[in-house]
């Protein structure tokens, strides 16, 4: 059964980047066809996708954080990773690892990670 | 963008009652990609339908999902003490993939 974990920091300073890390379990991250994405929840702006990573090495982002995300993959420790870059106290989230199918049938997110609280503070 | 309007913002029922909860979207949803999750306190959401109106494994029945276009509802026939949580619909058939606002289903 394939699981999803997200791992990172914790507490993380103003104008400092973000690293976290979401590790998968129970299956291959190269099998065909699978988006990995990261998706936030703050309070103030409920659920917000941050954006994919495809199968094949793809990017797509949120064209609202674009110019601060970066997603990639390291498909050897079967893992994907989110940099955000620029952080501020709107930053502060729980943040999420997903996957989603993009192929028919596309299901939006189907597995979830239990998520990680990221806090901004000084 | 594609902005989901979920209405109402709460609703209040007993276990037993019929629940029909609401999403509006601001343009088409392409192919109908048009999913809705389950979120309760302290947990991930949870993939309920997917494509409007197909139910994710292990879902059981009493969920059902339909609509096209830029109306879509998501109904639980008969509502049980454990479907009392926060629903989500979302679309991820244009970038970016967007959330609604949610909808609580109380007591």
């Amino acid at each position: 059964q394939l699981q999803l974990q997200e791992s990172g920091p914790g507490p993380v300073k103003p104008s400092e980047t973000l690293s976290l890390t979401c590790t998968v379990s129970g299956g291959s991250m190269s099998s065909f066809g699978y988006y990995w994405g990261w998706i936030r929840q703050s309070p103030g702006k409920g659920l917000e996708w941050i954006g994919n990573i495809y199968y094949s090495g793809n990017t797509y982002y949120n064209p609202s954080l674009k110019s601060r995300v970066t997603i990639s993959v390291d498909t050897s420790k079967n893992q994907f990773s989110l940099n955000l870059s620029s952080m501020t106290a709107a930053d502060t989230a729980v943040y999420y690892c997903a996957r989603s199918s993009g192929t028919s049938p596309k299901r939006g997110f189907d597995i979830w990670g239990q998520g990680t609280m990221v806090t901004v503070s000084s | 963008e594609i902005v989901l309007t979920q209405s109402p913002a709460t609703l209040s029922l007993s276990p037993g009652e019929r629940a029909t909860l609401s999403c509006r979207a601001s343009q088409s949803v392409i192919s109908n990609y048009l999913a809705w999750y389950q979120q309760k306190p302290g947990q991930a959401p949870r993939l309920l339908i997917y494509g409007a109106s197909s139910r994710a494994t292990g879902i059981p029945d009493r969920f059902s999902g339909s609509g096209s276009g830029t109306d879509f509802t998501l109904t639980v026939s008969r509502l049980e003490p454990e479907d009392f949580a926060v629903y989500y619909c979302q679309q991820y058939g244009s970038s970016p993939w967007t959330f609604g606002q949610g909808t609580e289903v109380e007591i």
